[in-house]
C-alpha cells in the first residue's frame, strides 16, 4: 500500500523568502510523486511530476522538488515566495501507469500563507 | 493536458436528496476518477469508472450510494444518492493523462455541495 505524509498542515513564511513543504512517502514499489496545487474555490493544478528520470524535478512557478529515496521524501521548494503561491499543496504518490493505473494517494494538504 | 468541466460547480441541497454531478472531458480517456474533499480534508478516491463496465469502488464507498454511469468516452456522472450533512463536500472528476501518459491525473473545477 502507499501512503504520503505532510509535515505541517500550515506554513507560513514572508514574501521574498524560501518555501519548503515537507513530504514523505511510502511505496512498495519505486513511486511516482507528484505535487498539486489548490487555489481558493477551484480544483487541483499539477505543479511537477517525478516518474523516475531526473531526481531534482523543476516545475510551473518556479517550483522544484528533489526525490530522495534513502529518505523517502519528496519536499517541494521555492527560492523566493510570493504573494500569489497562498494556496493549499497537495503531495501524491502512487505506482506507476501499468502498477496503479493512474491511481493516486494524496496527502493530507499544508496550506501556504505568504504575509507582506 | 485534458480539459474537464464539472456541473454543477456548487449547490445546497436538502437531506435526503439526491443529486447528479456531470463531468465532460474535451478528449477521449479510458480512465476517469471521481474524488471526494470533506471540508478542510485531503482528496479521497471514490471510483474508478471505465467505458462500458462497472466502475471500481474504493473501500468506504458503496455503489448504491454514489452510482457511476460511463455511457462514452468523454463523459460520466457521479450522482451523491439520499444525501445527508455528511456528504457535504468538493467532487472531483479527474483524467490520466492521454498519449504519453505519465501517471499524473488532472482535474475539474470540482463540484460543491452544501447538504441543509
Amino acid at each position: 500500500a502507499q501512503s504520503v505524509t505532510q509535515l505541517g498542515s500550515h506554513v507560513s513564511v514572508s514574501e521574498g523568502a524560501l518555501v519548503l513543504l515537507r513530504c514523505n512517502y511510502s511505496s512498495s514499489v519505486p513511486p511516482y510523486l507528484f505535487w498539486y496545487v489548490q487555489y481558493p474555490n477551484q480544483g487541483l493544478q499539477l505543479l511537477l511530476k517525478y516518474t523516475s528520470a531526473a531526481t531534482l524535478v523543476k516545475g510551473i512557478n518556479g517550483f522544484e522538488a528533489e526525490f530522495k529515496k534513502s529518505e523517502t521524501s519528496f519536499h517541494l521548494t521555492k527560492p523566493s515566495a510570493h504573494m500569489s503561491d497562498a494556496a493549499e499543496y497537495f503531495c501524491a504518490v502512487s505506482e506507476g501507469v501499468t502498477g496503479g493505473g493512474n491511481k493516486l494517494t494524496f496527502g493530507t494538504g499544508t496550506q501556504l500563507k505568504v504575509e507582506l | 493536458s485534458a480539459v474537464i468541466s464539472q456541473k454543477p460547480s456548487r449547490d445546497i441541497c436538502q437531506r435526503g436528496t439526491s443529486l447528479t454531478i456531470q463531468c465532460q472531458v474535451d478528449s477521449q480517456v479510458t480512465m476517469m476518477f471521481w474524488y471526494r474533499q470533506q471540508p478542510g480534508q485531503s482528496l479521497t478516491l471514490i471510483a474508478t469508472a471505465n467505458q462500458g463496465s462497472e466502475a471500481t469502488y474504493e473501500s468506504g464507498f458503496v455503489i448504491d450510494k454514489f452510482p457511476i454511469s460511463r455511457p462514452n468516452l468523454t463523459f460520466s456522472t457521479l450522482t451523491v444518492s439520499n444525501m445527508s450533512p455528511e456528504d457535504s463536500s468538493i467532487y472531483l472528476c479527474s483524467v490520466a493523462g492521454g498519449p504519453g501518459n505519465t501517471g499524473e491525473l488532472f482535474f475539474g473545477e470540482g463540484s460543491r455541495l452544501t447538504v441543509l
